[in-house]
């Protein structure tokens, strides 16, 4: 069955301090990935799709087939990054997504 | 343009009421959604539209959920006879492509 696992609900981390946000999937055919993001009060929004390569905000995620991951990674964070992040899997055009994980920055 | 807007955005009602919810979706975008957000749970799958496709329904969780869409605009999203348990935060989000969607502020549920 296809499934999108985020195995932490939440990730405190200190401002400056690397971020990996964990996310695995089940899926047998080949992959579309994204990440979401939903700052506080606002709504949820794409923040970047393994298609583009793309790098926004200065996140990265980088898609390893072998171990079905898809980890969202920012090499320094930043307080404005605290928000909840979802994982999420494209299943034959609807997206299903992880449970989410609340990311906390620590001044 | 403006974003998806949905309507109420709170509702309380009666365990046992019906409820309608509404989606207003990004004009020309083909494909609508529909999820459900429990208190500390992940975005659940409930409904999707495509254009005049017939609509994928199998994230409905029972037969008191249903959802219509006319032609490529509006969606209301009805659940009948309302339980504790639907109490939530209902997401409507519109698409262009299968590869981004936009969605809406959501339209937090409360059955007493």
């Amino acid at each position: 069955a296809q499934r999108v696992t985020q195995p932490e609900k939440l990730l405190s981390v200190f401002k400056g301090a690397p971020v990996e946000l964990k996310c695995n999937y089940s899926y047998s055919g080949s992959p579309e990935l994204f990440w979401y993001v939903q700052y506080s009060r606002q709504r949820l929004q794409l923040l970047l799709r393994h298609i583009s390569r793309e790098s926004i905000k200065g996140f990265t995620a980088d898609l390893n087939k072998g171990e079905t991951s898809f980890h969202l990674k920012k090499p320094f964070a930043q307080e404005e990054d605290s928000a909840m992040y979802y994982c999420a899997l494209l299943v034959d055009d609807k997206i299903i997504f992880g449970k989410g994980t609340r990311l906390h920055i620590l001044p | 343009g403006a974003g998806v807007s949905q309507s109420p955005s709170n509702k309380v009602t009666e365990k046992g009421k019906d409820v309608e919810l509404r989606c207003d979706p990004i004009s020309g975008h083909t494909a609508l959604y529909w999820y459900r957000q429990r208190l500390g749970q992940g975005l659940e799958f409930l409904i999707y539209f495509q254009g005049n496709s017939a609509p994928d329904k199998s994230g409905l969780p029972s037969d008191r959920f249903s959802a219509e869409r006319t032609g490529e605009s509006v969606s209301t999203l009805t659940i009948q006879r309302t339980q504790q348990e639907d109490s939530a935060v209902y997401l409507c989000a519109s698409s262009p492509t299968r590869y981004e969607q936009y969605f809406g502020p959501g339209t937090r549920l409360t059955v007493t």
